[in-house]
């Protein structure tokens, strides 16, 4: 079964600079989070899709943070305008249950974003 | 809210030592907990986790962790450490909010 694919693997832009990621789950798995990993702390969640939903995206910075999940499969996380505090590593889960809830999720490699 | 304090951000332990991760959590409603543990360059991987019953939990590669709610802890345990054991672990709760991880502790294992 392959594993959650993200890429780019790594991404240094300026600041004021515009970039996304991109993020492909396991086949069949309901829900996709994007989650935010700074060096030195743990994930941190920014937004949850269930199916072509969202369930949460109350940490994310919506005036430059932006995510969609077109036909409940693959999903893009885009950031413009680029800060340097958002230099961190964005992580892609995605679990089975469409409830989420106590269900695993099964992360990817992440995509390591610097902002000089 | 939920929260997740981990004890020490780094622990070294000897190769063949018993390795002990400490985890406390806060929640206001019964928790579900997991550790995953995350080596260099990758993503996370989940080790274990509690949602209800048995409060002694067994992972993989050897891992194992219980659930003292009196404590409110979680606390990871392994007999004996491998050198491939050296990562980056995660304690995590949810319940009635999305998962809330810990800040990390690194793990050490020295030959």
């Amino acid at each position: 079964e392959a594993g959650v694919a993200q890429s780019p693997r790594y991404k240094i832009i300026e600041k004021r600079q515009s970039v996304a990621f991109w993020c492909n789950p396991i086949s069949g798995h309901a829900t996709l989070y994007w989650y935010q990993q700074i060096l030195g702390q743990g994930p941190k969640l920014l937004i949850q899709f269930q199916n072509n939903g969202v369930v949460d995206d109350s940490q994310l910075p919506k005036d430059r943070f932006s995510a969609e999940r077109l036909k409940g499969v693959d999903s893009t996380l885009k950031i413009q305008p680029a800060k340097l505090e958002d230099s961190a590593v964005y992580l892609c889960a995605s679990s089975f249950d469409p409830a989420g809830g106590t269900d695993t999720q099964y992360f990817g490699p992440g995509t390591r974003l610097t902002v000089l | 809210a939920q929260s997740v304090t981990q004890l020490g951000s780094h622990v070294s332990v000897s190769e063949g030592a018993l390795v002990l991760l400490r985890c406390n959590y806060s929640s206001s409603v019964p928790p579900y907990l997991f550790w995953y543990v995350q080596y260099p360059n990758q993503g996370l991987q989940l080790l274990l986790k509690y949602t209800t019953g048995a409060t002694l939990v067994k992972g993989i590669n050897g891992f194992e962790a219980e659930f003292k709610k009196s404590e409110t802890s979680f606390h990871l345990t392994k007999p004996s450490a491998h050198m491939s054991d050296a990562a980056e672990y995660f304690c995590a709760v949810s319940g009635n909010t999305p998962l809330v991880f810990g800040k990390g502790t690194r793990l050490s294992v020295i030959a």
